[in-house]
């Protein structure tokens, strides 16, 4: 049972490289979401999905974009990396709608560092 | 929209020792409230969690955490701590019902030996 899962797990870019992070859920979930983890500043959400095709902007969205192309797939691109973007990356999936289940499954994150 | 907040952003403790770690939310309707955890090298994973009925909720590992409404409070409890309870904890709450979570800034917990 894979659960979530992230790809890469770790990436060093160079400022102004693009690059994309692939998040994969096995449970069939409908919501997915990415978030940012940052020292002293806990999570952040970047960008979320409600249902394949539909995306939107969390808390930190600029310099990001996603997509959903298929239900269980989640992608969060960097078109053009800053050292600000240097961070901990993590996706998370949800069954449906908050108040039937209020557990979100995270995956393990990906390591992305910015020169 | 709800908010939350955490007191200590690093605690130490030996083992045996008893944890106790703040959490208060703002107001904003109905409250459902969580803890997450993260062990070292690890993804966050459900601690426990309110969304009604009794106040004191029980959670894995011998954590649990109270909900007092008046204090708009969430503090996680746990008696006796181990070494491998050393992890970041984080309180959250959710800011709508499409399952957006508000995260803590998180207290980062060691334990020793």
């Amino acid at each position: 049972n894979a659960g979530v899962t992230q790809t890469p797990k770790f990436r060093v870019l160079k400022t102004g490289q693009s690059m994309t992070l692939l998040c994969a859920q096995d449970m069939n979930h409908e919501y997915m979401y990415w978030y940012r983890q940052d020292p002293g500043m806990g999570l952040r959400l970047i960008h979320y999905s409600v249902g394949e095709g539909t995306t939107a902007k969390g808390e930190v969205p600029d310099g990001y974009n996603v997509s959903r192309l298929k239900k269980q797939n989640f992608l969060l691109g960097l078109e053009s990396a800053a050292p600000s973007q240097t961070s901990v990356y993590f996706c998370a999936s949800t069954k449906g709608r908050f108040s039937n289940t209020g557990e979100l499954f995270f995956g393990e994150g990906s390591r992305l560092t910015v020169l | 929209a709800q908010s939350v907040s955490q007191h200590n952003h690093h605690v130490i403790l030996s083992e045996a020792a008893s944890l106790e770690l703040g959490c208060n939310y703002s107001y904003g309707g109905t409250v459902n409230l969580f803890w997450y955890v993260q062990y070292p090298g690890q993804h966050l994973q459900l601690l426990l969690k309110y969304f009604s009925g009794d106040p004191l909720v029980k959670g894995i590992k011998g954590f649990e955490a109270e909900f007092i409404k008046s204090k708009f409070s969430f503090n996680l409890r746990k008696p006796s701590v181990q070494w491998s309870d050393t992890a970041e904890y984080f309180c959250a709450v959710p800011t709508d019902s499409w399952g957006k979570l508000q995260f803590g800034a998180g207290t980062q917990v060691v334990v020793t030996p």
